[in-house]
This record gives C-alpha cells, structure tokens and sequence, in this order.
C-alpha cells in the first residue's frame, strides 16, 4: 500500500513569491494535516482537511491556506513568502476525523532566500 | 489548554545501555497516545497507539507504556540506528472534534 506523498522534494522561492505544495494521502485516508518543522524544532499545526472542509487551522497568518480535492489530496499554498517560513512541510493523512494516528509524507523542504 | 511535554531533549547513549524517555501530558479526555520516529530531514514514521493506562505495546528494542499522567518509550539495548528523535502525541476530545497535539520531541544519540 502507498503510503502519503508530497511534491516537490525541494522547493526555492525569494521573498515575496507564492509556493504551492501537494499532499496525497494514503488511499481510503480522508483527512489531511499539514504541519511546519523549522530547523531544530518541534512540529507546528498549520491545517486540517477532511471531506473537502478546512476544519481546524493553527496560529498562523491568512497567507498560509489551502484546500483539499474530491479525492482528498490537498495543496498547501504560501503567499508573500518571506525569510522565516524556510521550513520542512510535512503532511500527514488519516482515516478521518475519529482516527488518531497520522501517517507523514517525506516532506517538502521550502527555502526562501 | 492541552499540553505535552518530553523529557529529556536530548539523550546520549552508550551502545547496550537501556534508558527511558518520558511523555507528561496534560489533556481533557485522553483518545489516545502516539509514539513516533523521526530521522533528521524526514517525516516522522509511526511507532505505537496507547489508549488506556496499563496498556503496553513492544516493537523490537522499543517498548511503551501508559498511565494515566504520562507515557514512556523504554529502549533495551539500544543500537546506533535506534538514533533518531522520538515523538510523542496526545489525541483529545476538544470542541466537537478530535485534536492531536504534538510533544517537541526527545532527540536519542546512540554511540557505538
């Protein structure tokens, strides 16, 4: 079975520029998380996805959005980028709303110069 | 306001010398506990599930256990590749949804 994908591996923005990130989640998983790991640090709550709704987001400012497609794969876009949001992206998808474990992707490592 | 924390930050083992890293949580209405691994660059691969105090669950050299406070990840003998840093996660029942939150993580070197 597959497991939760992302594309690019690698992403360089300059400041200022929007980056878009793919997630698709394990076949038969309806909700997608997306969290920012910076350098040396914990993971942070950006989105949750599940059944095509936004049902939960974190501490973070509107240029962070995304959405999620009829077959629960998801896009992460990043406006205005600027200097801190250098971060590996991580996605994870689980069976839904009821189901705790998550399964990460690889990652997207996104640096902006 | 849920919160998880783990202890050690850090950790340096000798090759074969067992120890235990802690998981406290402070949630209403624990769902369940996770454990993860994760290598530096990678996403973190998932190890366990708790869901109740007692509970207890083994994969090779890494063995958890739950109270109702707090969650180890015991390490017998543990080898270089067991180098990695360790998550913890809580899953709580929170506003008419289930919200997981993640522990900043104990990051194990194992030396040879």
């Amino acid at each position: 079975e597959a497991g939760v994908t992302q594309s690019p591996t690698h992403l360089i923005k300059t400041r200022g520029q929007q980056a878009t990130l793919r997630c698709s989640p394990i076949s038969g998983h309806t909700s997608v998380y997306w969290y920012q790991q910076a350098l040396g640090l914990g993971l942070q709550f950006l989105l949750w996805y599940d059944e095509g709704e936004e049902r939960n987001r974190g501490n973070f400012p509107p240029r962070f959005s995304g959405r999620q497609f009829p077959n629960y794969s998801s896009e992460l876009n990043v406006n205005a980028l600027e200097l801190e949001d250098s971060a590996l992206y991580l996605c994870a998808s689980s069976g839904g709303p009821g189901a705790g474990e998550q399964f990460f992707g690889p990652g997207t490592r996104l640096t902006v110069l | 306001e849920d919160q998880v924390t783990q202890s050690p930050e850090a950790l340096r083992l000798q090759e074969g010398e067992s120890s235990s890293l802690n998981c406290s949580y402070t949630v209403s209405g624990l769902r369940g506990l996770f454990w993860y691994r994760q290598d530096p660059g990678k996403g973190p691969e998932f190890l366990f599930t708790l869901y109740s105090a007692g509970e207890e669950k083994e994969k090779e050299r890494l063995k958890a256990t739950l109270t109702k406070k707090e969650s180890f990840l015991h390490i017998t003998a543990p080898k270089p590749e067991d180098s990695a840093t360790y998550l913890c996660a809580v899953q709580a029942h929170s506003g008419g949804y289930q919200k997981v939150t993640f522990g900043t993580g104990t990051k194990l070197q194992v030396i040879p």
